[in-house]
């Protein structure tokens, strides 16, 4: 299984809502990454987590919270979001360094709109 | 710190050209990875190539080619006799990977893509 999955595809929320996005992949990769990806601009990354624990957080606000239960599931839980929210989150998975970058892989995404 | 550059926003060419889409690339690293990706508008990202920094070797696919060159920090990628379905943006990225405390990730550093329109 070469796949990463994320689940729902298409996801439309209110900005009172609570949502969450799921990410799983079953290559056994330890290093796992959210990437946030407006209208016509190149993805960014959001958070990396590696060996389940959170090592990066690039200035994301707090409506946003990763959590990584286990090993391959990734959920990206969603709070009080804004339009501005509006984008496609892109899931990854890869290696860690050392074993070689082959295989890193993204999702198909979840298409967010913020109403 | 890392950083792509696809100077070219917008291309079109009729279909069955040939087209070259540029990507220029700085890193500290003497250790790093290229990336190119394809993203239609259905929107997923399609891995197309990854090339490592002590590979320089150029590389065909069918219709696709590559050309990685260290000593000007480019690696363009060219479509031979384009087709409509080559329609899409098209993303280079690059990857140093990162230790940290035994652990560790990549994370890629994406140019800002260019959009490639083949006229039929």
């Amino acid at each position: 299984d070469t796949e990463v999955t994320q689940t729902p595809k298409h996801l439309v929320m209110g900005m009172t809502n609570k949502k969450s996005l799921k990410c799983e992949q079953h290559m056994g990769h330890r290093a796992m990454y959210w990437y946030k990806q407006k209208a016509k601009k190149p993805p960014e990354l959001m958070f990396v987590y590696s060996y389940e624990k959170l090592s990066i957080n690039e200035s994301v606000p707090s409506r946003f919270s990763p959590e990584c239960p286990y090993s391959s599931l990734l959920n990206l839980h969603l709070h009080a979001l804004q339009p501005e929210d509006s984008a496609l989150y892109l899931c990854a998975s890869s290696p860690l360094p050392g074993q070689g970058i082959g295989g890193y892989t993204f999702g198909s995404g979840t298409r967010l709109t913020v109403v | 710190a890392q950083k792509v550059t696809q100077a070219q926003t917008e291309i079109s060419v009729v279909e069955k050209e040939d087209v070259t889409l540029d990507c220029v690339y700085e890193t500290r690293d003497t250790t790093y990875y290229l990336f190119w990706y394809k993203q239609p508008p259905s929107g997923e990202l399609v891995f197309l190539i990854r090339r490592n920094s002590f590979d320089e070797q150029n590389e065909i696919s069918g219709r696709y080619s590559w050309n990685f060159q260290k000593s000007t920090s480019s690696f363009n990628f060219t479509i031979t006799a384009s087709q409509v379905v080559d329609s899409a943006v098209y993303f280079c990225a690059l990857s140093e990977a990162l230790q940290t405390s035994g652990a560790g990730s990549y994370q890629l550093t994406f140019g800002k893509g260019t959009k490639l329109s083949v006229i039929p």
